[in-house]
């Protein structure tokens, strides 16, 4: 059974803060792996994708990756009320281009 | 990004009835789509695998003939949701890989069955 586990949250944090996002695969064999943002009643929207080990930065966001550790993060830096969100962790499979989805970490950023 | 059209965006409908639902890749070719579930504080559930050209995979128990994908064209794949029952009831969304597998998702369609 491929898995991706994510803390379901709701993870609360002050504005300005950093936000950290956590998630872990059971494929080690996955490559590419992304965090996508889903507001209520929305569909996903792609924020990052990463496929090397290490950090990723775009604008306020740092994806890391640990192939070894199979483990996948999201750094949300000076965290902003419009952030409040789902964030879904998403691994492609090796086969099929299929993508398994964690079951998401709900982000309240308070004012 | 890529751009992925779905409509209709909401349907309600009576028990018994048929619904179809179509995605298109606006401004890519897709030979590949995806169709997803997603039940109210629920994460995405895949439910199959539209193929243009051939059949449709689908996923462990997702009813082949209750959910009916055809990929039309490079840019279309419908899903007909056969005799909807109210267990039905879901937000449906499609999703097409460009790039580096990369998978934009369309804005949904969110079926009500009464």
């Amino acid at each position: 059974q491929k898995e991706v586990e994510q803390n379901s949250g709701p993870l609360s944090v002050p504005e300005g803060a950093i936000a950290s996002l956590n998630c872990t695969y059971s494929d080690r064999g996955s490559q590419s792996f992304f965090w996508y943002r889903q507001y209520s009643g929305k569909s996903p929207e792609l924020i990052m994708s990463i496929y090397s080990n290490g950090d990723k930065e775009d604008g306020r966001f740092t994806a890391q990756l640990n192939k070894a550790s199979q483990y996948v993060s999201l750094l949300i830096r000076d965290s902003q009320p419009s952030d409040s969100a789902t964030y879904l962790c998403a691994v492609l499979l090796d086969q099929g281009g299929k993508l398994i989805f964690g079951q998401g970490t709900e982000l309240s950023v308070k004012p | 990004g890529a751009v992925v059209s779905q409509h209709p965006s909401r349907v309600i409908c009576k028990s018994g009835t048929s619904v179809k639902i179509e995605c298109r890749s606006l401004d890519f070719q897709a030979t590949t789509m995806f169709w997803y579930r997603q039940f109210p504080k629920k994460s995405l559930m895949l439910m199959a695998t539209s193929n243009e050209g051939s059949k449709a995979t689908y996923e462990q128990g997702v009813e082949k003939d209750k959910f009916l994908i055809n990929h039309a064209s490079l840019t279309l794949s419908t899903l007909t949701v056969t005799s909807a029952h109210p267990e039905d009831s879901s937000f449906y969304i499609c999703s097409a890989p460009t790039g580096r597998d990369t998978q934009y998702f369309g804005p949904g369609t969110r079926l009500t069955v009464l």
